[in-house]
């Protein structure tokens, strides 16, 4: 089952611009994780956020976690044409350890 | 190098023709994991397993097996392929679960059920 959904679908913006995704799910988590995904490979782990946490920051990454209103952003800093890649959220559920909910992802396309 | 290897990388294959997609990984971890990603519709999960012996249904099980004999490897078979198993297909790992747990991935399995 899909919980988690990304928006934009799809978000092209010019290099050194800051580039903005969020995320909403639906149900109570343990923790919010984002990954990176390069056309067609295999995924990357970012940022795992656990459901006590706010915000957190990688290098010129920044994630935000507002389980008030079920919803994360991840804010990606002066942009680089490498960042070009999918971007997806997963939820870890209250009610299981073992799984993780996927949404569809956000395309990123950095322009030169 | 700490890793999660899968092979085949790409399959073509036809209907019925039973194939196994091989997955191992190097980090002593209990928890492995099979997805599969189709387009617009995100990672689905197939299979888990949480230690050697003990794997459980995901999402999308229907058509898929699996096995834990060792803890660094967890094998994906399709007993009789069809054509709607046609996917990208991941193998993940974790110490712990996925869902407290960061994941680990292979690079992925293009397969094609003709």
């Amino acid at each position: 089952s899909q919980q988690g959904e990304e928006d934009p679908q799809a978000l092209s913006i010019q290099e050194g611009e800051n580039a903005t995704m969020n995320c909403s799910y639906k149900t109570s988590i343990n923790n919010l994780q984002w990954y990176r995904q390069n056309s067609g490979r295999g995924l990357v782990h970012l940022i795992l956020i656990r459901s006590n946490e706010r915000e957190k920051h990688s290098g010129r990454l920044r994630v935000t976690l507002d389980t008030s209103k079920k919803s994360s952003s991840l804010l990606i800093t002066a942009s680089r044409a490498a960042d070009t890649a999918s971007y997806f959220c997963a939820t870890g559920p209250m009610d299981s350890n073992y799984q993780l909910i996927w949404g569809a992802g956000t395309k990123l396309i950095i322009k030169p | 190098e700490a890793q999660v290897t899968q092979n085949p990388r790409y399959l073509i294959t036809v209907t019925g023709k039973k194939l196994t997609v091989t997955c191992s990984q190097n980090m002593n971890h209990e928890y492995m994991s099979w997805y599969r990603q189709d387009p617009g519709l995100g990672l689905r999960q197939i299979y888990y397993s949480m230690n050697v012996e003990v794997t459980d249904k995901g999402d999308v099980p229907e058509g898929y097996k699996v096995s834990r004999k060792e803890k660094r490897n967890f094998p994906l078979i399709l007993e009789s392929p069809s054509p709607n198993q046609t996917s990208l297909y991941f193998c993940a790992s974790s110490s712990w679960g996925a869902g407290t747990d960061t994941q680990y991935f292979g690079p992925g399995t293009r397969l094609t059920v003709l």
